[in-house]
Order: structure tokens, then C-alpha cells, then sequence
């Protein structure tokens, strides 16, 4: 069994471009989340894909935008990058109703922004 | 927005059973009760959830109080790699995410 797998580990952008952030989920899953993590704080929830439609969002802009394939794999996509977007962005997967064992996260990506 | 409070850090022998506590006041019925934890440079790790009952798992023991207003996770024998900053979550059955607040950094002491 696989667990949940993220590319890149580290990225470092410019303010103003756009970034795409890659999420394999774990075997079995069908449900995909991301959270976004700045220093010191815990994970704020972005939004969640099921059957390739988003399935919930947090309080983040439009321009944080994602994908989920056939495969259940996903993007995070951002645009217009700002200053305040670095973080460790995380993907977490499960089934549709985990009511048992919630998510696994993978190690997530390290995003800076400068 | 975290439904849950918990103290920012704590410390504990090696060897010892760590116990961390979690409020979490406006609980609601359907509501169960997470524990992650999240050791540097790593995502969140689950450890343990429950609703109602006491639970135990290889990794650790949760206590919710009657009430459901606060909950205890114990770690039986701390080692050091253990240090890590623990969550205590809420969240529904049905719900779609979870709020993590700044959770509990733990230090396991030599």
C-alpha cells in the first residue's frame, strides 16, 4: 500500500508567476484535500475534490485553484503568487466519508515565494 | 475556525506516559474527535479518533470525559521521537475538513 506522494518537495517562486503543485494519492482513495501551512501555524484547510469536482473550500481567493484526475491524483494550482503564499502546502487523502481513519497527508511541498 | 483548545507545549520524560490534553467545549453529538500528530518537515500522522467511548491503538490511548467537552491523549512510554506538535480536532462524520488549531508541542526529555 502507498502512502500519498507530493512534487516538489521544495519550489521557490517569484511574486506574480503561477505554481502548480502535484498530489498522488494513496491506493484506494478517492477524496483529496489540500492544506496550506505557514510557520508556526497549523494546516488551514483549502478545498476538496471528489469525483473530480471540488467537494468544499476553505476561506482561500480564486486564484487558488485544483484538479483531480481518473486516477484520484491532483493539482494545486495558484496564480498570481504573493508574498504571503509561502508555506508548506500539504495533500491529504481518504475515502468519500472517512468517518474511520480521516486522512493520510503526504510530506507536503515547501513553497517560497520571493 | 479550531473548535478545539489546547496548552502550546508541554514536556515529558522518556519513559514516562505523556498525556496531553484537548477542550473541546461546543463539541456536538455527531461530532468525533481526532488526534494527529505532526513531527517536523512532515505531514500530519494519524494516531487515534473516537466519539463517544475510550479508544486504544498501538501508538496511544484517547479519554473523552462524559460530557464530550475534553478529551486526553496518552502516549503510554514517551521516547524521543515522539517530540512533535500534537492536534486535537473535531470534526463531523460527514464533514469534508478539518480545523486544525496551533496543537501541543510536545518535547520528549532524555
Amino acid at each position: 500500500e502507498t502512502g500519498v506522494t507530493q512534487s516538489p518537495t521544495h519550489l521557490i517562486k517569484t511574486r506574480g508567476q503561477q505554481v502548480t503543485l502535484r498530489c498522488s494519492s494513496q491506493s484506494g482513495h478517492n477524496t483529496v484535500s489540500w492544506y496550506q501551512q505557514a510557520l508556526g501555524q497549523g494546516p488551514q484547510f483549502i478545498f476538496q475534490y471528489y469525483r473530480e469536482e471540488e467537494n468544499g473550500r476553505g476561506n482561500f481567493p480564486p486564484r487558488f485553484s485544483g484538479l483531480q484526475f481518473p486516477n484520484y491524483s491532483s493539482e494545486l494550482n495558484v496564480n498570481a503568487l504573493e508574498l504571503d503564499d509561502s508555506a508548506l502546502y500539504l495533500c491529504a487523502s481518504s475515502y468519500r466519508d472517512p468517518g474511520g481513519y480521516g486522512y493520510t497527508f503526504g510530506s507536503g511541498t515547501r513553497l517560497t515565494v520571493v | 475556525d479550531a473548535k478545539t483548545t489546547q496548552p502550546p507545549s508541554m514536556d515529558c520524560a522518556e519513559g514516562r506516559a505523556a498525556n496531553l490534553p484537548c477542550n473541546h467545549s461546543t463539541i456536538s453529538g455527531n461530532e468525533y474527535v481526532y488526534w494527529y500528530r505532526q513531527i517536523h518537515s512532515q505531514g500530519p500522522q494519524y494516531i487515534i479518533h473516537g466519539l463517544k467511548n475510550n479508544e486504544t491503538n498501538e501508538m496511544a490511548s484517547l479519554i473523552i470525559t462524559e460530557d464530550r467537552k475534553s478529551s486526553t491523549l496518552i502516549l503510554p512510554h514517551a521516547t524521543l521521537r515522539d517530540t512533535a506538535v500534537y492536534y486535537c480536532i473535531v470534526r463531523p462524520s460527514t464533514g469534508n475538513q478539518f480545523y486544525f488549531g496551533t496543537g501541543t508541542s510536545l518535547t520528549v526529555i532524555p
